[in-house]
């Protein structure tokens, strides 16, 4: 299994407050990626990095941000959470574009 | 953007069972996978295929690139193979997997 680990892994915060999902990997992959999971919307992308400090915007990037300081983490960071952010988030890697992608476990955002 | 559509959406077999489940998509793709998402919700990678056949174990898959679909086939079903499965593509330049809608799968004992 490739070395992805996601934090927290469950978390319930309340409206207008900031959250800090994060990714780390173990496999000195250049690209990570973060998706959100919903019900009748499947997996969408938020925003990838092809290398540290380089980030760009997926389809649904409105309202989060992310940072990567180091090849092993990438940060995802909702400013003020609303509940239309209430979502199941996954963390990507891979080795390049075409390249497969591996996924972490998951964490579950609830936003009350 | 790409389209990928996969079917049947639900399928419900006896433990035994063989099953195919497709994936369309409506432009040249440079990554094909499939994946099963487990009860706990465990991404799990099945194949990288975005051309031609791979086996491993009872699942086998089949992706005809000129064509613009792929099969996955699963053979003598178990109750751990239930949950849903993906299809995803990526297109060339386009940085990002673009997911089907599932297939959920269902294994009676």
């Amino acid at each position: 299994d490739a070395g992805i680990t996601q934090s927290p892994r469950h978390k319930v915060t309340e409206t207008g407050t900031p959250v800090t999902l994060r990714c780390h990997q173990t496999e000195n992959h250049r690209y990570m990626y973060w998706y959100r999971q919903d019900p009748g919307h499947g997996l969408r992308l938020i925003h990838y990095s092809y290398g540290v400090k380089d980030t760009d915007k997926g389809e649904v990037s409105d309202g989060y941000s992310v940072s990567r300081s180091k090849t092993e983490d990438f940060l995802l960071t909702l400013e003020s959470a609303t509940s239309s952010q209430t979502s199941v988030y996954f963390c990507a890697i891979s080795d390049g574009q075409g390249s497969e992608q591996y996924f972490g476990p998951g964490t579950r955002l609830t936003v009350t | 953007g790409i389209q990928v559509e996969q079917s049947p959406p639900d399928l419900i077999l006896q433990e035994g069972a063989n099953s195919t489940l497709r994936c369309n998509f409506s432009d040249s793709v440079n990554n094909l996978q499939w994946f099963h998402q487990n009860p706990w919700g465990q991404l799990i990678n099945l194949f990288y295929i975005p051309s031609g056949t791979k086996q491993n174990g009872r699942l086998s898959a089949t992706t005809v690139a000129t064509e613009r679909y792929s099969l996955l086939y699963i053979s003598s079903s178990q109750t751990t193979d239930s949950g849903v499965y993906f299809c995803a593509v990526e297109i060339q330049g386009a940085q990002k997997l673009v997911f089907g809608q599932g297939t959920r799968l269902t294994i009676n004992p």
